[in-house]
């Protein structure tokens, strides 16, 4: 596609329930991220990949989050067990690393609330 | 480890006045990318402005220019002819130009400059 999607754009569930993130990245782009923003923060880094595999994984907070990108493109961040805490806007980025210009191209997000 | 300052949390400029956000970081590296991001209500990073840090002259996109100083590790956003499109919060961030091997390109973000041009 011409951008990053995400979907959904929006999204409220209650304490304890699961949910799934969808980041479509920028046709061609191998490198994938997922960053959280919480109200007021600049965003965090959660994951990155580079392909199919998590190159780094160091910023996701504990083992209720996990993020998948089978086929190379689409990637998902799946939660477990929300809670209030989680609530912020995931922000998928992706790049394309063979430029080597540092420069990501984000997606609108998706904001996620925890009641 | 890395860190990115930003002390300005809201910011205000008359309509095609100038403004100037500051931005101060923390590395021991040498070889790195600074940037200047743009996040509109519509919450979609939009890349304003990029500087490679090996290189001495400071980056310019048209009514946007940046103040680099490597030794006093500081890189302010000078926005200049100020227009109403241009509210919205700036990020400064930060990222390893290492290559190959253990470089993740992970940005470090500052918290942010809520700048409201008005009218």
């Amino acid at each position: 596609g011409a951008g990053v999607s995400q979907t959904p754009s929006n999204k409220v569930t209650e304490k304890g329930k699961y949910v799934e993130l969808r980041c479509d990245p920028i046709s061609g782009h191998t490198a994938l991220y997922w960053y959280r923003q919480s109200l007021g923060q600049g965003p965090e880094f959660l994951i990155y990949f580079q392909g199919t595999g998590a190159a780094d994984d160091s910023g996701l907070p504990n083992d209720r989050f996990f993020a998948v990108r089978p086929e190379g493109s689409v990637s998902t961040l799946k939660i477990q067990r929300t809670e209030r805490g989680d609530s912020a806007v995931y922000l998928c980025a992706s790049s394309r690393v063979a430029a080597n210009t540092g420069e990501l191209f984000f997606g609108e997000g998706s904001r996620l609330t925890v009641l | 480890a890395q860190t990115v300052t930003q002390s300005q949390p809201e910011m205000s400029v008359q309509e095609a006045e100038t403004v100037t956000l500051s931005c101060t970081y923390d590395t021991s590296e040498n070889n790195y990318y600074l940037f200047w991001y743009k996040q509109p209500p519509s919450r979609q990073m939009i890349l304003v402005i990029r500087q490679e840090a090996y290189k001495q002259q400071n980056a310019t996109e048209n009514r946007f220019s940046v103040n680099f100083q490597k030794a006093a590790k500081s890189f302010s956003l000078k926005i200049s002819d100020s227009q109403l499109g241009d509210t919205a919060m700036y990020f400064c961030a930060f990222m390893k130009a290492r290559y190959g091997a253990g470089n993740n390109r992970k940005l470090i973000w500052g918290l942010g400059t809520s700048l409201a041009v008005n009218p």
